[in-house]
């Protein structure tokens, strides 16, 4: 079945460090590709997302490349600030009625 | 525009007891996701509504039902509550069934 892999945290950062936390998916068909952002106490919001190979995502200085080669969809920011201190999901939807979240990945940036 | 509300925030319940949690998506979205979020699980996909019907249901026990209502508004249930159904449960509307926005969750504790 479909699934998504993340890398297990927590990642730990000082602030203006380089962020990477990889995503790999397993799917049938072409899903579209997300990753979603939990801030402490509160739900989910959407950073960004890629609809298609080779799209890339971005918002708020973080940006993932949907790549089909190696079902990859890796987050990466190159200067990560205290405030970005969260746990990231990884998430795909194939067209069907669900999304399939990956564990998510908690990070820490110390200033 | 308001986003996703989420009623209560908080719950302590007893265990054999149910509990309804209640959602409201934003205003025009019609499709209506529930999750349970725990600490060991990550996040589990529940059900998912559109106009007052389920489209897809994840692996959980017939204890936990849902319904959506005409105004898109959605509720569950969890009928005789076990210790491990402590979670935080995330309710998520959308229009594009692909992009979805999350609500705060309710937080529910079950001694």
């Amino acid at each position: 079945g479909d699934s998504v892999t993340q890398m297990e945290g927590p990642v730990t950062l000082s602030e203006e460090a380089f962020l990477t936390i990889n995503c790999t998916y397993t799917a049938t068909g072409y899903p579209s590709l997300f990753w979603y952002v939990q801030y402490p106490g509160e739900g989910l919001q959407l950073l960004l997302k890629a609809t298609k190979a080779d799209d890339k995502g971005s918002n708020k200085g973080f940006e993932a490349t949907y790549r089909k080669e190696t079902t990859s969809f890796h987050l990466e920011k190159g200067s990560v600030q205290v405030s970005d201190s969260a746990v990231y999901f990884c998430a795909l939807h194939t067209g069907g009625f669900k999304t399939i979240f990956g564990a998510g990945t908690r990070l820490f940036v110390k200033a | 525009k308001a986003g996703v509300t989420q009623t209560p925030r908080y719950l302590i319940k007893t265990r054999g007891q149910q509990v309804t949690l209640s959602c409201s998506p934003i205003s025009g979205h019609r499709s209506v996701s529930w999750y349970q979020q725990t600490p060991g699980q990550g996040l589990q996909f529940l059900f998912e509504y559109f106009s007052e019907t389920q489209r897809n249901k994840g692996n959980f026990p017939g204890r936990f039902s849902g319904r959506q209502f005409s105004n898109s508004r959605s509720e569950m249930n969890v009928s005789t509550l076990e210790l491990g159904d402590s979670a935080l449960y995330l309710c998520a509307s959308s229009l594009d069934p692909r992009e979805q926005f999350f609500g705060p969750g309710t937080r529910l504790t079950v001694l």
